[in-house]
């Protein structure tokens, strides 16, 4: 069965204490992994779509990062302002989009 | 640019009771979604329309219906609320069919089903 897991599901991390987020899938045929952002009370907030593994992108202190079985998205010096609950998705067929639960990050200043 | 918009924010309904979510966009975007979002669950899609006239079930489609008005519209309507159904509920919009290109996102409507 199509599925996607994200770990941890929380994380507390002091100002300027890296870290990354793991999103991991098994879906036939990957077709691009996405990344959103969601604040509370928000919908989510579309950050980065990757589409082969060894692909890249970045945006401030975040850096999103895909193999062939999982995507990681690094946070570097994180700011109070990343606090957030990231997600990830998969497309699973043409025409549905698979969401994990999300991790939530808090950044203590 | 107000880019999705759903209303209403909140609403509380009994049991039975029915109602209708309503969602706008301004991208004239193609395609538009609902999804339910539940603590642990992630979001889960319940219907969606590929193009203005057309609609299709997602994953979670029982106990909804949706209604695709015109290219800036797509309401869910429930006919028979359930406490099942108690949620928050995302309309998304895209620019094209197919698995690639990136959703927007409403700021979600509060249901819940006493």
């Amino acid at each position: 069965e199509d599925q996607v897991t994200q770990s941890p599901e929380a994380l507390r991390l002091q100002e300027g204490e890296s870290s990354s987020l793991n999103c991991s899938y098994t879906v036939s045929g990957l077709r691009g992994l996405f990344w959103y952002r969601q604040d509370p009370g928000k919908g989510p907030e579309f950050l980065f779509t990757l589409y082969s593994a060894g692909e890249e992108k970045e945006k401030e202190r975040l850096k999103a990062t895909l193999t062939k079985k999982e995507s990681f998205l690094h946070i570097t010096a994180p700011k109070p302002e990343d606090s957030a609950t990231y997600l990830c998705a998969v497309p699973r067929s043409y025409d549905k989009v698979i969401f994990g639960p999300g991790t939530s990050l808090s950044v203590i200043p | 640019n107000a880019g999705v918009t759903q209303t209403p924010k909140f609403q509380v309904l009994k049991t039975g009771q029915s109602m209708t979510l309503q969602c706008a966009q301004d991208m004239n975007h193609n395609s538009m979604y609902w999804y339910r979002q539940d603590p642990g669950m992630g979001l889960r899609l319940i219907y969606y329309s590929a193009s203005e006239g057309t609609t299709d079930k997602g994953e979670v489609p029982n106990g909804y219906n949706v209604s695709r008005l015109n290219k800036r519209e797509f309401s869910l309507r429930l006919e028979s609320a359930a406490p099942s159904q108690t949620s928050v509920y995302f309309c998304a919009s895209k620019d094209s069919w197919g698995p690639t290109g990136e959703l927007f996102f409403g700021e979600g409507s509060r249901l819940t089903v006493l």
